[in-house]
Protein backbone atom coordinates (compact mmCIF):
# COMPACT_ATOMS: atom_id res chain seq x y z
CA UNK A 1 0.00 0.00 0.00
CA UNK A 2 1.19 3.55 -0.11
CA UNK A 3 3.57 4.69 2.28
CA UNK A 4 3.80 8.20 1.69
CA UNK A 5 1.29 10.61 3.30
CA UNK A 6 0.64 14.24 0.94
CA UNK A 7 -1.40 17.23 2.55
CA UNK A 8 -3.75 18.60 1.86
CA UNK A 9 -5.44 16.26 -0.64
CA UNK A 10 -7.40 19.42 -2.20
CA UNK A 11 -7.02 23.04 -2.30
CA UNK A 12 -8.94 25.48 -3.35
CA UNK A 13 -7.52 28.67 -4.44
CA UNK A 14 -7.73 31.97 -6.32
CA UNK A 15 -5.90 32.93 -9.64
CA UNK A 16 -2.50 34.26 -8.42
CA UNK A 17 -2.10 32.93 -5.08
CA UNK A 18 0.70 30.71 -3.46
CA UNK A 19 0.22 27.58 -3.04
CA UNK A 20 1.90 25.21 -0.39
CA UNK A 21 1.40 21.20 -0.26
CA UNK A 22 3.93 18.56 1.79
CA UNK A 23 4.50 14.93 1.25
CA UNK A 24 5.62 13.25 4.58
CA UNK A 25 7.02 9.34 5.64
CA UNK A 26 7.63 7.37 7.72
CA UNK A 27 10.60 5.92 6.10
CA UNK A 28 13.61 7.60 4.66
CA UNK A 29 14.21 7.86 1.17
CA UNK A 30 16.75 8.80 -1.09
CA UNK A 31 15.20 11.04 -3.35
CA UNK A 32 12.12 12.96 -3.94
CA UNK A 33 10.19 13.46 -6.79
CA UNK A 34 7.35 15.80 -7.72
CA UNK A 35 4.93 15.07 -10.44
CA UNK A 36 2.04 16.81 -12.09
CA UNK A 37 -0.97 14.75 -13.48
CA UNK A 38 -3.24 16.09 -15.56
CA UNK A 39 -7.01 14.12 -16.49
CA UNK A 40 -6.28 11.11 -19.33
CA UNK A 41 -2.40 11.75 -18.95
CA UNK A 42 0.83 10.05 -17.32
CA UNK A 43 2.57 12.39 -14.80
CA UNK A 44 5.17 14.68 -15.91
CA UNK A 45 7.84 15.22 -13.69
CA UNK A 46 8.26 18.64 -12.01
CA UNK A 47 11.81 18.59 -9.75
CA UNK A 48 13.86 16.03 -8.37
CA UNK A 49 15.73 16.28 -5.17
CA UNK A 50 18.49 14.26 -4.37
CA UNK A 51 20.18 15.48 -0.86
CA UNK A 52 18.85 16.07 2.27
CA UNK A 53 18.18 20.15 2.87
CA UNK A 54 18.22 20.49 -1.20
CA UNK A 55 15.95 23.58 -2.26
CA UNK A 56 15.37 23.11 -5.90
CA UNK A 57 13.76 25.53 -8.00
CA UNK A 58 11.77 25.14 -11.80
CA UNK A 59 10.28 28.51 -12.60
CA UNK A 60 7.49 29.30 -10.45
CA UNK A 61 8.01 26.17 -8.34
CA UNK A 62 9.98 25.28 -5.90
CA UNK A 63 10.84 22.17 -3.90
CA UNK A 64 12.48 21.01 -0.68
CA UNK A 65 13.71 17.54 -0.01
CA UNK A 66 13.32 17.81 4.21
CA UNK A 67 16.49 17.24 6.99
CA UNK A 68 15.22 13.75 8.11
CA UNK A 69 15.21 12.53 4.50
CA UNK A 70 11.06 11.49 5.54
CA UNK A 71 9.48 15.15 3.84
CA UNK A 72 9.51 17.43 1.37
CA UNK A 73 7.06 20.14 0.22
CA UNK A 74 6.32 21.88 -2.92
CA UNK A 75 5.24 25.59 -3.33
CA UNK A 76 4.33 26.87 -6.47
CA UNK A 77 3.96 31.00 -6.54
CA UNK A 78 1.45 33.49 -8.51
CA UNK A 79 -0.81 30.60 -9.60
CA UNK A 80 -2.29 30.49 -13.35
CA UNK A 81 -4.99 28.54 -14.58
CA UNK A 82 -2.91 26.20 -16.10
CA UNK A 83 -1.10 24.78 -12.64
CA UNK A 84 -4.75 23.02 -12.38
CA UNK A 85 -4.63 19.20 -11.91
CA UNK A 86 -3.16 16.44 -9.63
CA UNK A 87 0.52 17.12 -7.42
CA UNK A 88 2.18 14.15 -6.70
CA UNK A 89 5.29 13.18 -4.27
CA UNK A 90 7.05 10.18 -5.26
CA UNK A 91 10.34 9.18 -3.27
CA UNK A 92 12.69 6.56 -4.29
CA UNK A 93 13.95 3.84 -1.88
CA UNK A 94 15.38 0.29 -2.53
CA UNK A 95 14.56 0.85 -6.52
CA UNK A 96 11.23 1.29 -5.98
CA UNK A 97 9.65 4.60 -6.87
CA UNK A 98 6.35 4.80 -4.50
CA UNK A 99 3.99 7.49 -4.46
CA UNK A 100 1.30 9.79 -2.38
CA UNK A 101 -2.40 9.57 -3.53
CA UNK A 102 -1.92 12.86 -4.84
CA UNK A 103 -3.15 16.86 -4.14
CA UNK A 104 -5.47 18.15 -6.37
CA UNK A 105 -5.42 21.76 -6.93
CA UNK A 106 -8.65 23.74 -8.11
CA UNK A 107 -8.21 27.40 -9.32
CA UNK A 108 -11.55 29.67 -8.94
CA UNK A 109 -12.27 31.97 -11.28
CA UNK B 1 9.66 12.94 -29.76
CA UNK B 2 11.53 10.22 -27.89
CA UNK B 3 9.51 9.61 -24.94
CA UNK B 4 7.90 6.95 -23.13
CA UNK B 5 5.42 5.50 -25.71
CA UNK B 6 2.40 3.63 -24.78
CA UNK B 7 0.05 1.62 -26.83
CA UNK B 8 -3.22 1.63 -26.94
CA UNK B 9 -4.18 4.76 -25.09
CA UNK B 10 -7.39 2.71 -24.44
CA UNK B 11 -9.19 -0.54 -24.45
CA UNK B 12 -12.13 -1.43 -23.38
CA UNK B 13 -12.90 -5.29 -23.50
CA UNK B 14 -15.33 -7.71 -21.65
CA UNK B 15 -14.78 -9.75 -18.47
CA UNK B 16 -12.90 -12.95 -19.36
CA UNK B 17 -10.75 -11.61 -22.36
CA UNK B 18 -7.22 -11.70 -22.75
CA UNK B 19 -5.87 -7.98 -23.25
CA UNK B 20 -1.66 -7.24 -23.93
CA UNK B 21 -0.73 -3.64 -23.90
CA UNK B 22 3.05 -2.43 -25.37
CA UNK B 23 5.29 -0.05 -24.06
CA UNK B 24 8.34 1.53 -25.94
CA UNK B 25 10.43 3.42 -23.22
CA UNK B 26 12.99 6.25 -24.04
CA UNK B 27 15.72 4.69 -26.19
CA UNK B 28 18.70 5.00 -23.36
CA UNK B 29 16.73 3.69 -20.55
CA UNK B 30 17.82 -0.03 -19.29
CA UNK B 31 15.10 0.12 -16.30
CA UNK B 32 11.26 -0.27 -17.20
CA UNK B 33 8.45 0.22 -14.89
CA UNK B 34 4.91 -0.81 -14.67
CA UNK B 35 2.54 1.11 -12.59
CA UNK B 36 -1.22 0.55 -12.21
CA UNK B 37 -3.33 3.81 -11.26
CA UNK B 38 -7.21 3.77 -10.05
CA UNK B 39 -9.30 6.93 -9.33
CA UNK B 40 -7.96 9.04 -6.55
CA UNK B 41 -5.09 7.02 -6.05
CA UNK B 42 -1.37 7.45 -6.79
CA UNK B 43 0.33 5.45 -9.39
CA UNK B 44 0.88 2.05 -7.51
CA UNK B 45 3.92 0.21 -7.95
CA UNK B 46 3.48 -3.80 -10.44
CA UNK B 47 6.83 -4.46 -11.44
CA UNK B 48 10.14 -3.85 -13.54
CA UNK B 49 12.87 -4.76 -15.77
CA UNK B 50 16.88 -3.88 -15.82
CA UNK B 51 17.36 -4.83 -19.14
CA UNK B 52 15.33 -8.01 -20.64
CA UNK B 53 15.70 -9.50 -16.52
CA UNK B 54 12.61 -8.63 -14.47
CA UNK B 55 13.94 -8.06 -11.40
CA UNK B 56 10.71 -7.20 -9.11
CA UNK B 57 6.97 -8.22 -8.65
CA UNK B 58 4.57 -6.50 -6.65
CA UNK B 59 2.05 -8.84 -4.98
CA UNK B 60 -0.44 -6.94 -7.14
CA UNK B 61 1.20 -8.26 -9.41
CA UNK B 62 -1.53 -11.76 -9.41
CA UNK B 63 -0.55 -14.87 -11.82
CA UNK B 64 -3.35 -13.75 -14.51
CA UNK B 65 -0.60 -10.58 -15.28
CA UNK B 66 2.84 -11.15 -16.79
CA UNK B 67 5.17 -9.10 -18.16
CA UNK B 68 8.01 -9.33 -20.39
CA UNK B 69 10.58 -7.36 -22.02
CA UNK B 70 12.38 -9.99 -24.21
CA UNK B 71 15.29 -7.93 -25.56
CA UNK B 72 15.48 -5.32 -23.32
CA UNK B 73 14.10 -2.58 -25.37
CA UNK B 74 10.11 -2.48 -25.84
CA UNK B 75 7.64 -4.15 -22.51
CA UNK B 76 4.30 -6.19 -22.96
CA UNK B 77 1.73 -6.43 -20.03
CA UNK B 78 -1.00 -9.13 -20.59
CA UNK B 79 -3.49 -9.69 -18.59
CA UNK B 80 -5.13 -12.80 -18.76
CA UNK B 81 -8.99 -13.76 -18.24
CA UNK B 82 -9.89 -9.82 -17.04
CA UNK B 83 -11.85 -9.34 -13.78
CA UNK B 84 -13.94 -6.15 -13.68
CA UNK B 85 -11.67 -4.65 -10.75
CA UNK B 86 -8.69 -4.86 -13.50
CA UNK B 87 -10.19 -1.48 -14.91
CA UNK B 88 -7.54 1.31 -14.03
CA UNK B 89 -5.18 3.07 -15.92
CA UNK B 90 -1.58 1.38 -16.79
CA UNK B 91 1.13 2.95 -16.88
CA UNK B 92 4.76 2.84 -18.07
CA UNK B 93 7.86 4.54 -17.20
CA UNK B 94 11.92 4.27 -17.85
CA UNK B 95 14.64 5.50 -16.05
CA UNK B 96 18.61 5.41 -16.32
CA UNK B 97 20.84 3.11 -14.44
CA UNK B 98 20.94 6.16 -12.06
CA UNK B 99 17.21 5.38 -11.31
CA UNK B 100 17.08 8.84 -9.87
CA UNK B 101 13.95 10.04 -12.42
CA UNK B 102 11.14 7.90 -13.57
CA UNK B 103 9.50 9.11 -17.25
CA UNK B 104 5.94 8.00 -17.68
CA UNK B 105 4.00 7.55 -20.85
CA UNK B 106 0.36 8.67 -21.07
CA UNK B 107 -1.01 5.18 -20.04
CA UNK B 108 -3.36 2.97 -21.21
CA UNK B 109 -6.84 2.94 -19.67
CA UNK B 110 -8.21 -0.16 -19.51
CA UNK B 111 -12.13 -0.70 -18.67
CA UNK B 112 -13.53 -4.51 -18.28
CA UNK B 113 -17.27 -4.93 -18.78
Amino acid sequence: GQQLNQSPQSMFIQEGEDVSMNCTSSSIFNTWLWYKQDPGEGPVLLIALYKAGELTSNGRLTAQFGITRKDSFLNISASIPSDVGIYFCAGNRDDKIIFGKGTRLHILP
Amino acid sequence: DTGVSQDPRHKITKRGQNVTFRCDPISEHNRLYWYRQTLGQGPEFLTYFQNEAQLEKSRLLSDRFSAERPKGSFSTLEIQRTEQGDSAMYLCASSDDTNEKLFFGSGTQLSVL
